[in-house]
C-alpha cells in the first residue's frame, strides 16, 4: 500500500516571501500521479498542482511549482510571492495510474500561515 | 459552473442515532466520491461511484455505513447507528471520469459531531 508523509504539521511565511512544503511517499510502482491540494478554512478543497511521475519536468502553475525527485520519492511544493489568500491546509496526495478505482491517498497535511 | 453541493453543512447527533448526508455533483460528472476526514488527518476514501455503480467501497464500514447513487446523479451517504469515532467531516467530490488526470472537485463538506 502506498503511504504519503508530510513531516511539517505547521509552517509560516512572510507575505511576498517563498515557502516550501515537504512531502515524501512510499510506493513500489514506477508510474503514478502526485497532487497538491489546498483546503482553506471554508473547507472546500481545490487542486493546486499535479505531477505525472513519467514526466521529468517539474510542474508549475503560476506562483506554485514542485520539486519532484522520483528516486528520492520526494514531492515538495514551492509557493513564491506568498499572499494572504495562500493561508490554508495543504495536502499532498498520491494516485496509481489507470482508470477505475485507484484512490487518492492523502498525507496528514501542513497548515500554512501567512504573516502580513 | 455550479460546484459540488452538499447538505447539511453541520450535524450534531447522539451515538446510536442515524444520519444521512446528501451530495449533488457537478453536472455531467460521471464519477462521485465520498471521503471521511477526521480532525488532523487527510481525507480517506469511503466509496467511489461510476455513474450509478460502485467502483470501490473497500474502506466503507458496511455494518453501519451505506451509500447510494440511484439515478447516477446525486448521492446519499447514511450512517446507522453512529459511533463516537464517526465524528468527522464528510466530503463529497466528483470528476468527469475515473482517470487519474480527471480533476476531483470537492464540495464544502458536512461536519458531523457524534455525542
Amino acid at each position: 500500500a502506498q503511504t504519503v508523509t508530510q513531516s511539517q504539521p505547521e509552517m509560516s511565511v512572510q507575505e511576498a516571501e517563498t515557502v516550501t512544503l515537504s512531502c515524501t511517499y512510499d510506493t513500489s510502482e514506477s508510474d503514478y500521479y502526485l497532487f497538491w491540494y489546498k483546503q482553506p478554512p471554508s473547507r472546500q478543497m481545490i487542486l493546486v498542482i499535479r505531477q505525472e511521475a513519467y514526466k521529468q519536468q517539474n510542474a508549475t502553475e503560476n506562483r506554485f511549482s514542485v520539486n519532484f525527485q522520483k528516486a528520492a520519492k520526494s514531492f515538495s511544493l514551492k509557493i513564491s510571492d506568498s499572499q494572504l489568500g495562500d493561508a490554508a491546509m495543504y495536502f499532498c496526495a498520491y494516485r496509481s495510474p489507470g482508470a477505475g478505482s485507484y484512490q487518492l491517498t492523502f498525507g496528514k497535511g501542513t497548515k500554512l500561515s501567512v504573516i502580513p | 459552473e455550479a460546484g459540488v453541493a452538499q447538505s447539511p453543512r453541520y450535524k450534531i447527533i447522539e451515538k446510536r442515532q442515524s444520519v444521512a448526508f446528501w451530495c449533488n455533483p457537478i453536472s455531467g460528472h460521471a464519477t462521485l466520491y465520498w471521503y471521511q476526514q477526521i480532525l488532523g488527518q487527510g481525507p480517506k476514501l469511503l466509496i467511489q461511484f461510476q455513474n450509478n455503480g460502485v467502483v470501490d467501497d473497500s474502506q466503507l464500514p458496511k455494518d453501519r455505513f451505506s451509500a447510494e447513487r440511484l439515478k447516477g446523479v446525486d448521492s446519499t451517504l447514511k450512517i446507522q447507528p453512529a459511533k463516537l469515532e464517526d465524528s468527522a467531516v464528510y466530503l463529497c467530490a466528483s470528476s468527469l471520469g475515473g482517470r487519474p488526470t480527471d480533476t476531483q472537485y470537492f464540495g464544502p463538506g458536512t461536519r458531523l459531531t457524534v455525542l
